[in-house]
């Protein structure tokens, strides 16, 4: 068990750019959790996908995120057009639950913190 | 809407001291409460979490947690702090329906020698 791995670990862009994130969660983990953290506050949930099927997107979601889990193993978050307010730190977690299991436990990768200039 | 407060935004304790760190939260239902724990530059570690059952819970590195209902909270407690605690501590209240967390705002714990 390596743990939830994200890459990159930092990303520095240019407002109006386009940026792509990947997570790789624990091996057979069905869960994976995308959440966003501003720096002093606390992570704030994004969207989550049960194997391949995205189930749940908050509205902090804007059209310009996308998130995608083709295989039902990793996962990407893409963010169009960057702008300055998506300068945050973004988390990945996984959880080995299986459909309508509510009581598993999230594990949490190191993060990807982005920089829009 | 679920959400969770934590109080204390910054807590400075001496080492050795007993700690106890504040959290409540507003969920309708029953509620799935954590702990989790952030240093610089690391992840999310689990400290403990409750689901039901026995209302004090017991967790990593010497942690434990009482829920209490009627107060809505969910208290983090150590009896003896190591300046290695030293960190941002976030608690968190989980949704029945993908258990998606909404985490409170943190309380970022210094210790003193």
């Amino acid at each position: 068990d390596t743990g939830v791995s994200q890459n990159p670990r930092h990303k520095i862009t240019k407002r109006g750019q386009n940026v792509t994130f990947r997570c790789d969660p624990i091996s057979e983990h069905n869960r994976l959790y995308w959440y966003r953290q501003t720096l002093g506050q606390g992570p704030e949930f994004l969207t989550y996908f049960q194997n391949e099927a995205q189930l749940e997107k908050s509205r902090l979601l804007s059209d310009r995120f996308s998130a995608e889990r083709p295989k039902g193993s990793f996962s990407t978050l893409e963010i169009q057009r960057t702008e300055q307010g998506d300068s945050a730190m973004y988390l990945c977690a996984s959880s080995p639950g299986g459909s309508g299991d509510f009581t598993d436990t999230q594990y949490f990768g190191p993060g990807t913190r982005l920089t829009v200039l | 809407a679920q959400s969770v407060t934590q109080p204390d935004i910054h807590i400075t304790v001496s080492e050795g001291a007993s700690l106890e760190l504040r959290c409540n939260y507003s969920y309708g239902a029953t509620p799935y409460l954590f702990w989790y724990v952030q240093s610089p530059g690391q992840g999310l570690q689990l400290l403990l979490k409750y689901f039901s059952g026995d209302t004090l819970v017991q967790g990593i590195k010497g942690f434990e947690a009482e829920f209490k209902r009627s107060q809505s909270s969910f208290n983090l407690r150590k009896p003896s702090v190591h300046w290695s605690d030293a960190a941002e501590y976030f608690c968190a209240v989980g949704a029945h329906a993908g258990n998606m967390l909404t985490f409170g705002g943190g309380t970022r714990l210094m210790v003193k020698p």
